[in-house]
This record gives structure tokens, C-alpha cells and sequence, in this order.
């Protein structure tokens, strides 16, 4: 299908490397966001979390960094994988309900 | 676990037309979202539903575009009439509940609509 990652920043890894992916949030009153990675033809599917009272959270190959001073999260990827490539969107919301609007997506694409 | 349905998968119209897109949401959620994605943008908001009632509908043009959830699960949104700008994917999400922190929301495919 056609892809959502059109007109997106592009990040391109080699495999196996790490992967950073970057996001400014707009609303200094978020204090829950969300990390989706949407594949072409798919809805975007939860990856990791983080709360506004936290800086750091990890999962599995996946590290997310919250700086609220700057309003800037990132999405670290370790090892990057072929099955990765997707576009990646940060989420921001207020009090864990009402909302989430979503920021622009990276389109992270894995060379093989 | 079946995620969940989306139909049609794919419709083209032209403007003037309406359409209307269905939703079956994962078993037991009480919380239904419908989302337009706008190709190369982010998902943006149209309505949320918590079982049969409508929690925020800030964001859609209800000139044009309705939503029900009538029994409180299956829901369709309709756009009447369509316009060119309107060529998007909807998506349709469900969770749970309404607290994002702790119900994590579940994706369908989506309905990519071309308006010619």
C-alpha cells in the first residue's frame, strides 16, 4: 500500500547499528507520551511509554529520553533490524486521558 | 486476541459524494477513537467514545462529518458531503478505558479514502 512516510524525514541506519530518533513536543503541560511505530498499510502500534516524572525508560531494544527543559523526547533502537523500518511518531498527552495528539513522524528506513 | 476491523479497506469517491466507513472495535473495549491521517502527518483526533457516549468531538467537522456508536460497540463515521481535502486514511483505535497511562490503544488498519 501506499506508505505514510511521504514527505517525512528520513533517518537511514545500517543494520545492526543504533538508532536515534528525535521529537520537540509542543505543550509544556504534557506529562504522558507515547512512542507508535506505524509500518505502510497498518495503524500506528504502541512501543514504549514514559511519564513526565520519569527522564529515562527502557524496554526491550527500545530506550525512550525525556528532557521536559527543552520539550524533547527520543526513541533509542539498539541493534537496528530490517523489521524496524516503519515511521515512528511521538505522542504527547495530559494526565493519561483526554487526547493524544501526535507529532510529525520519522520515517527510519534499514539498510541492509 | 482478534484486533480491530476496518471496512472497507479502500474507496474512492468523487467530491459530493458521502461515504461511510465501519468500525468493530476488540471485545470489551469501552473506548472508541476515530483518527484521520492525512498522508506524510501524525493522526489527528476526530472523535472519542466511551461505550455509546461521545467524550470529545472537538475536533470534528460536524458539518459534514458524524460518527455513532449506537449499542455501544460497532461504529460508523460518515463524511456527507465529501470534500477533495478529505482524502485521508481513518483510522479507528480502541482501549478499555479512557486513561491512556494504563489502557493502551489498539490500532485497526484503517480505511484510505481518495476524494476525486
Amino acid at each position: 500500500g501506499e506508505s505514510v512516510g511521504l514527505h517525512l524525514p528520513t533517518l537511514s541506519v545500517q543494520e545492526g547499528d543504533n538508532s536515534i530518533i528525535n521529537c520537540a513536543y509542543s505543550n509544556s503541560a504534557s506529562d504522558y507520551f507515547i512512542w507508535y511505530k506505524q509500518e505502510s498499510g497498518k495503524g500506528p502500534q504502541f512501543i514504549i511509554d514514559i511519564r513526565s516524572n520519569m527522564d529515562k525508560r527502557q524496554g526491550q531494544r527500545v530506550t525512550v529520553l525525556l528532557n521536559k527543559t527543552v520539550k524533547h523526547l527520543s526513541l533509542q533502537i539498539a541493534a537496528t533490524q530490517p523489521g524496524d523500518s516503519a515511521v515512528y511518531f511521538c505522542a504527547e498527552n495530559i494526565g493519561g486521558y483526554q487526547k493524544v495528539t501526535f507529532g510529525t513522524g520519522t520515517k527510519l528506513q534499514v539498510i541492509p | 486476541e482478534a484486533g480491530v476491523a476496518q471496512s472497507p479497506r479502500y474507496k474512492i469517491i468523487e467530491k459530493r459524494q458521502s461515504v461511510a466507513f465501519w468500525c468493530n472495535p476488540i471485545s470489551g473495549h469501552a473506548t472508541l477513537y476515530w483518527y484521520q491521517q492525512i498522508l506524510g502527518q501524525g493522526p489527528k483526533l476526530l472523535i472519542q467514545f466511551q461505550n455509546n457516549g461521545v467524550v470529545d468531538d472537538s475536533q470534528l467537522p460536524k458539518d459534514r462529518f458524524s460518527a455513532e456508536r449506537l449499542k455501544g460497540v460497532d461504529s460508523t463515521l460518515k463524511i456527507q458531503p465529501a470534500k477533495l481535502e478529505d482524502s485521508a486514511v481513518y483510522l479507528c483505535a480502541s482501549s478499555k478505558g479512557q486513561i491512556l497511562s494504563y489502557n493502551e490503544q489498539f490500532f485497526g488498519p484503517g480505511t484510505r479514502l481518495t476524494v476525486l
